[in-house]
């Protein structure tokens, strides 16, 4: 089992430019979460996908949107790129319903230039 | 804004003893409180976690307490090892299952010989 992976691993973009993360569930999981973790700070809530729709979203604006895949696999879009949108973006899954807590990826390491 | 503020920022503690990170929430409504180490390049993984019915939870090394009235939880690292090097963040939800996880800002643990 690969457990969750995310592609790609590193990226670098420029100002006002638009992004595409990708991420794939673990095995069995049909729920998948999107976290930012800024350099030196715990990882923060951006939305969850169940179902092929956005179930809870935090305090990000519509810049960041995402999309879930009838396989469950997901990806997080951010337009209109800003230095300050440079972070770890994190995926994480879980089985809905199940009695495990959710599992998160390696990250996407985004630097926005 | 519901917050989790966790301390100390970082920590050395000498191989063998004991590494403590307290954390501090002001959400009544959060009901559980999962615990995550993350290594460097990696994602956060889960160590351990209680819900507030209980006051200490014990998983061979790793253990949380609970202060459900100072809204108080921390984890004990005893006999730290070397290996235990990481950043550790505490982390709240309103409920299991629910994936919008409030993070801490991590705590970086050194563990020296």
């Amino acid at each position: 089992d690969a457990g969750v992976t995310q592609s790609p691993t590193h990226l670098i973009k420029t100002r006002g430019q638009q992004v595409t993360l990708r991420c794939s569930p673990k095995s069995g999981h049909d729920t998948v979460s999107w976290y930012q973790q800024a350099l030196g700070q715990g990882p923060q809530f951006i939305f969850q996908y169940y179902e092929e729709e956005e179930r809870q979203r935090g305090n990000f604006p519509d810049r960041f949107s995402g999309h879930q895949f009838p396989n469950y696999s997901s990806e997080l879009n951010v337009n209109a790129l800003l230095l300050g949108d440079s972070a770890l973006y994190l995926c994480a899954s879980r089985a809905s319903g199940g009695l495990e807590t959710q599992y998160f990826g390696p990250g996407t390491r985004l630097l926005v230039l | 804004q519901q917050q989790v503020k966790q301390s100390p920022q970082s920590l050395i503690v000498q191989k063998g003893g004991i590494s403590i990170i307290n954390c501090a929430y002001e959400n009544t409504a959060f009901d559980y409180f999962p615990w995550y180490q993350q290594f460097p390049g990696k994602g956060p993984a889960l160590l351990i976690a209680i819900r507030p019915d209980v006051s200490e939870k014990k998983e061979g090394r790793f253990t949380i307490s609970f202060n459900k009235s100072a809204k108080q939880f921390s984890l004990h690292i005893m006999d730290s090892q070397p290996g235990d090097s990481a950043t550790y963040f505490c982390a709240a939800s309103i409920s299991f299952g629910n994936e919008k996880l409030t993070f801490g800002t991590g705590t970086r643990l050194t563990i020296i010989p």
